[in-house]
């Protein structure tokens, strides 16, 4: 079975300040990393992923996140965040079930809030 | 546009009333799910679909049901919704079972029972 944390509930930052928003996952077995984003009144949008490869993986809208097998991690970061980016942020795993279909499991999300 | 529509945005309804969630998706895709929203907890798988007339069990699976009779289209049941069963309900689809695909997600339905 596989579960993500993200232990920060909320992460209030600057306007044109850096982020970091943390993910940490546990699992038996090889995931798929992703991370969503959520504005309000919408459903939840991909940012990134990682299958394979280079641990650093770049998504839309200037964020980043850099897998770290040895740390169980997957942290999204942002050089300068701006208003538009206030919204809840999903990290996910992703494995093969045994028998058949994929199971995603979610963390609790991440609130960030762009201050002016 | 490829996407995921859910049906309705908002419902309020009263205990034990039968209601039905649509979701439909028009990028031909074999997977779709089911997941429930709540503050603090991230979101829960309710079901899962792999194909048509293949579904199982999600982990929070009890007082719903689903059918996937055709490959676009996955309704969300309940039978006599309770109090407990207020939440933002989401539809998602995704194109393989692998793991690998990212999940689409429709822009949720949020339902309060009364």
């Amino acid at each position: 079975a596989q579960s993500v944390t993200q232990l920060d509930s909320q992460v209030p930052v600057f306007e044109e300040a850096p982020v970091e928003l943390r993910c940490n996952y546990s699992s038996s077995v090889s995931v798929y990393l992703f991370w969503y984003v959520q504005y309000p009144n919408q459903g939840l949008q991909l940012l990134l992923k990682y299958l394979s490869g280079s641990t650093l993986v770049k998504g839309i809208n200037g964020f980043e996140a850099e897998f770290n097998k040895s740390q169980t991690s997957f942290h999204l970061r942002k050089p300068s965040v701006h208003i538009s980016d206030t919204a809840e942020y999903f990290c996910a795993v992703s494995a093969p079930r045994d028998n058949y279909g994929q199971n995603f499991v979610f963390g609790p999300g991440t609130r960030l809030s762009v201050l002016p | 546009e490829a996407q995921v529509t859910q049906n309705p945005r908002y419902l309020i309804t009263v205990t034990g009333k039968k209601l039905t969630v649509t979701c439909s998706q028009n990028m031909n895709h074999e997977y779709m799910s089911w997941y429930r929203q709540d503050p603090g907890l991230g979101l829960r798988q309710i079901y899962y679909s792999m194909n048509v007339e293949v579904t199982d069990k999600g982990d929070v699976p009890e007082g719903y049901k689903v059918s996937r009779k055709e490959k676009r289209n996955f309704p969300l049941i309940l039978e006599s919704p309770s109090p407990n069963q207020t939440s933002l309900y989401f539809c998602a689809s995704s194109l393989s079972r692998t793991g690998r695909s990212p999940l689409h997600f429709g822009n949720g339905t949020r339902l309060t029972v009364t």
